[in-house]
């Protein structure tokens, strides 16, 4: 039972323009959302965030969008660059009896052409 | 200005040894989590803790498995008696104390447990 889906398993797309990575999530408990890029054998690093209560946060060439009500979200890269070819994890943080747990997508491996 | 840290990065256990992973947090980060990787998938969540409690282990297996985060020290997952199934990448994260805020997990770079 996945509860946070990444339906697409890889993205491609050339330097300089966006780049769309979504996600949808099953469990409106969840309350904050994360976006992490990971490089091989190395570990997530944050990327940005946002709160169930926005729709929106940016930072830099990244937004976040979250649309409650279709339990989607969203992230953009604009423009990318090809330092930006990675696995892309999207997050959903539970609080749930005093612990706190994320709750993670399988990954969305973004390749970045020249 | 440390993140965190894990060790060992790779570790080869022959079936029905012990595995012994590290986890060091940030500094002044008192709450750690364990995750697992299995290929192709996403992070799965094991455990929580706070320094000398286990506040949610609901995420491990309920045999084998065992974690602590001591007083003093990094905090260690430690699997018992092997098997081929536990190969996997090990990702330990932290967070500041502070209750609920909007503070995310920062990952350590996991262990790599390799199963012979």
């Amino acid at each position: 039972d996945q509860q946070v889906k990444q339906n697409s398993p890889s993205l491609s797309v050339q330097e300089g323009r966006i780049s769309i990575l979504n996600c949808d999530y099953t469990n409106s408990m969840f309350d904050y959302f994360l976006w992490y890029k990971k490089y091989p054998a190395e570990g997530p690093t944050f990327l940005i965030s946002i709160s169930s209560i926005k729709d929106k946060n940016e930072d830099g060439r990244f937004t976040v969008f979250l649309n409650k009500s279709a339990k989607h979200l969203s992230l953009h890269i604009v423009p990318s660059q090809p330092g930006d070819s990675a696995v892309y994890f999207c997050a959903a943080r539970r609080i749930q009896g005093g612990s706190e747990k994320l709750v993670f997508g399988k990954g969305t491996k973004l390749t970045v052409n020249p | 200005n440390a993140g965190v840290m894990q060790n060992p990065r790779h570790l080869v256990r022959r079936r029905g040894q012990e595995a012994r992973l590290r986890c060091s947090p940030m500094k002044g980060h008192s709450h750690v989590y364990w995750y697992r990787q299995l290929p192709e998938e996403g992070l799965k969540f094991m455990v929580y803790l706070q320094k000398e409690n286990i506040i949610d282990e609901s995420g491990m297996p309920k045999e084998r498995f065992s974690a602590e985060f001591p007083k003093e020290g990094p905090s260690i997952l430690r699997i018992q008696q092997v098997v081929r199934g536990d190969s996997a990448a090990y990702f330990c994260a932290s967070s500041p104390p502070g209750g609920r805020g909007n503070q995310p997990q920062h990952f350590g770079d996991g262990t790599r447990l390799s199963i012979l």
